[in-house]
């Protein structure tokens, strides 16, 4: 069966510090990848998402990057924090296709002081 | 960009009664899919509906893929504490891409 893992599961970082989050996904291969940010327990904002290795596409500008070194492996990162960083962050892994089934990891929570 | 309007944005129920909450769209949908997470978690898919009309049942849940392909709806039954959370609906737009489109959220809670 598929897993999908985070980490950190928690991370506090100060303003203008650098952010890497990893998320590995067990059991399939070739799956799509996403990153999602939710602010205050409600929507969730898709930031990026990645259909293959190195290809990554771009949702919402912002001072977050992502990459995928791997197949199986999706980091987001930035280099320079900013307090409106802090949230949950989900990654989330589908088989692949137009529309398929999306199943989500537990969760980054980030606190950016 | 596509949108989901969901409803209601929170309910507040006593323990055994029943929750209807749905989704609509301006847009046709090929899939339904209807999510719940708990605090501090990931949200963990409940039901997934891919053909229109089609009823589904998991449990005390059960939801519809609208006839018209731009709703669908999401029943709780004899509702417990633990059904207490955040219910999402995604769906995916006919001639989208890999993108789903959610909805913002129900937040339930339960008194027990």
């Amino acid at each position: 069966s598929q897993t999908i893992h985070q980490w950190p599961a928690t991370l506090v970082q100060p303003v203008g510090s650098p952010l890497s989050l990893e998320c590995t996904v067990e059991g399939t291969s070739n799956p799509n990848l996403y990153w999602y940010r939710q602010a205050a327990g409600r929507g969730l904002q898709l930031l990026f998402y990645s259909v293959g290795i190195g290809q990554i596409s771009s949702e919402v500008p912002q001072n977050l990057s992502a990459s995928r070194p791997q197949d199986r492996q999706f980091i987001l990162s930035s280099k320079k924090l900013l307090l409106s960083d802090s949230g949950f962050y989900l990654c989330a892994w589908s088989s692949g296709g137009v529309g398929d089934t999306q199943y989500f990891g537990p969760g980054t929570r980030l606190t950016v002081l | 960009g596509q949108q989901l309007n969901q409803s209601p944005q929170s309910m507040f129920i006593q323990e055994g009664e029943d929750v209807s909450m749905n989704c609509t769209s301006s847009s046709i949908f090929n899939t339904w899919l209807w999510y719940k997470q708990d605090p501090g978690e990931g949200p963990v898919l409940l039901i997934a509906l891919y053909k229109a009309g089609e009823l589904t049942s998991n449990g005390r849940l059960t939801a519809q893929f609208g006839i018209t392909r731009k709703d669908s709806f999401l029943n709780i039954s004899a509702s417990i504490p633990s059904d207490v959370g955040i219910y999402f609906c995604a769906g995916a737009v006919r001639g989208g891409s890999e993108k789903l489109v959610f909805g913002k959220g129900m937040k339930l809670t339960v008194n027990p």
